[in-house]
């Protein structure tokens, strides 16, 4: 079983369409959950940063994490074209040497349509 | 732009060569990460800097190598190349390596190994 999985897509929506995209993880020593957007042939930029547990809002985006059930969510409202993108789910622990190691999804390529 | 520079972009090489990826981290963070993403396995982390020190290792080949400079920038070497190689080399920079912090990416170098 993969560390994080990531249904990788592609999803397709309207414009001004509600997204939901999520991932499930198997690692509960993750305690740091991010989200990543990553347009084509560009680095993954960081949107969303939430610790533990419970929702974070930021604009028209939400991250939830579901610790209990090791799921993650991110939610995109009013979606415009300029949304589409490859997003990435990442979650992080600590190794022994106390660095930080990004696990990441593989990603779910969004099109929003005009 | 996300303050971390990576050259070269773009290079091809043929299996059994050499090549050395750059990354200057953003002004003033001390940890340097580099990751790989390929289609099939998605990013992968490869190695973790901090201050010139090696904090952590991934998934790196022992033909890979890397290190931190007094300057902090960072080079990925890649040796023995071969087709698998291709993929896009990320670069990534923290303030500090530690949870709480965030990863800023680079844009990114493509290898492709003919």
């Amino acid at each position: 079983q993969k560390e994080v999985e990531q249904d990788p897509g592609p999803l397709s929506v309207p414009e001004g369409a509600i997204v939901s995209l999520n991932c499930t993880y198997s690692n509960s020593a993750f305690q740091y959950f991010m989200w990543y957007r990553q347009y084509s042939r560009k680095g993954p930029e960081l949107l969303m940063y939430t610790y533990s547990s419970g929702n974070k809002e930021d604009g028209r985006f939400t991250a939830q994490v579901d610790k209990s059930s090791k799921y993650i969510s991110l939610f995109i409202r009013d979606s415009q074209p300029s949304d589409s993108a490859t997003y990435l789910c990442a979650m992080s622990d600590l190794t022994q040497g106390g660095s930080e190691k990004l696990v990441f999804g593989k990603g779910t390529k969004l099109t929003v349509n005009p | 732009d996300s303050g971390v520079t990576q050259t070269p972009k773009h290079l091809i090489t043929a299996t059994g060569q050499r090549v050395t990826l750059r990354c200057s981290p953003r002004s003033g963070d001390l940890s340097v990460y580099w990751y790989q993403q390929s289609l099939d396995q998605g990013l992968q982390f490869l190695i973790h800097y901090y201050n010139g020190e090696e904090r952590a290792k991934g998934n790196i080949l022992e033909r890979f190598s890397a290190q931190q400079f007094p300057d902090l920038h960072s080079e990925l070497n890649l040796s023995s190349l071969e087709l698998g190689d291709s993929a896009l080399y990320f670069c990534a920079s923290s303030a500090q390596g530690t949870p709480g912090n965030t990863i800023y990416f680079g844009e990114g170098s493509w290898l492709t190994v003919v």
